[in-house]
């Protein structure tokens, strides 16, 4: 049972233009949400986080949105850079009861910025 | 600072073979974990441990068990090398279980024959 999905495995955009990246997740619990960035044979690093209380929270040309009552969260990146090409997680907590300890990761999107 | 680091890189095993992943952090973190990521899965919650001394079972422990050394290592092992558990496997790190995000290594990339 997949808790957190990202139905579209892959992206493709013009350099300059907005990405939009989507998560939706099913577990009422989750209450902190991450999206993770992924170079080949590298480590996720991390990019952008928000808490549940929010709905919106930006950090330069990234911009993560969420929509409780669909349970449902995007990443925007604006303006789409070619280093921004990598695969994109979204993650999540339940942060309440089990602080940051077990992410919930979903299978990824890989974006790419066409120059 | 390092961050966190895992050795080896790549690992080609027999079935039935064992062998042990290492992984080290220099940040001075009290949490570490080991993910495994499959195509088309995301990254799977393997083991972690909340500090020095405990270890507890992540989403898919069966087939693996794990050995907090110290503060800064923390090792998985595979007793018994299953074709199933070809995979590239992660370990990360947090200050704490409340504080701060998960940093990742480079990963070990495993196929078992």
């Amino acid at each position: 049972d997949q808790q957190v999905k990202q139905n579209s495995p892959s992206l493709s955009v013009q350099e300059g233009r907005i990405s939009i990246l989507n998560c939706d997740y099913t577990n009422s619990m989750f209450d902190y949400f991450l999206w993770y960035k992924k170079y080949p044979a590298e480590g996720p690093t991390f990019l952008i986080s928000i808490s549940s209380i929010k709905d919106k929270n930006e950090d330069g040309r990234f911009t993560v949105f969420l929509n409780k009552s669909a349970k449902h969260l995007s990443l925007h990146i604006v303006p789409s850079q070619p280093g921004d090409s990598a695969v994109y997680f979204c993650a999540a907590s339940d942060r309440t009861n089990f602080g940051n300890e077990k992410l919930t990761f979903g299978t990824g999107t890989r974006l790419t910025i066409i120059p | 600072n390092a961050g966190v680091t895992q050795t080896p890189k790549f690992q080609v095993l027999k079935t039935g073979q064992s062998m042990t992943l290492q992984c080290a952090q220099d940040m001075n973190h009290n949490s570490m974990y080991w993910y495994r990521q499959d195509p088309g899965m995301g990254l799977r919650l393997i083991y972690y441990s909340a500090s020095e001394g405990t270890t507890d079972k992540g989403e898919v422990p069966n087939g693996y068990n794990v050995s907090r050394l110290n503060k800064r290592e923390f090792s998985l092992r595979l007793e018994s090398a299953a074709p199933s558990q070809t995979s590239v496997y992660f370990c990360a790190s947090i200050l704490s279980r409340n504080f701060g995000e998960q940093y990742f290594g480079p990963g070990t990339r495993l196929t078992v024959t």
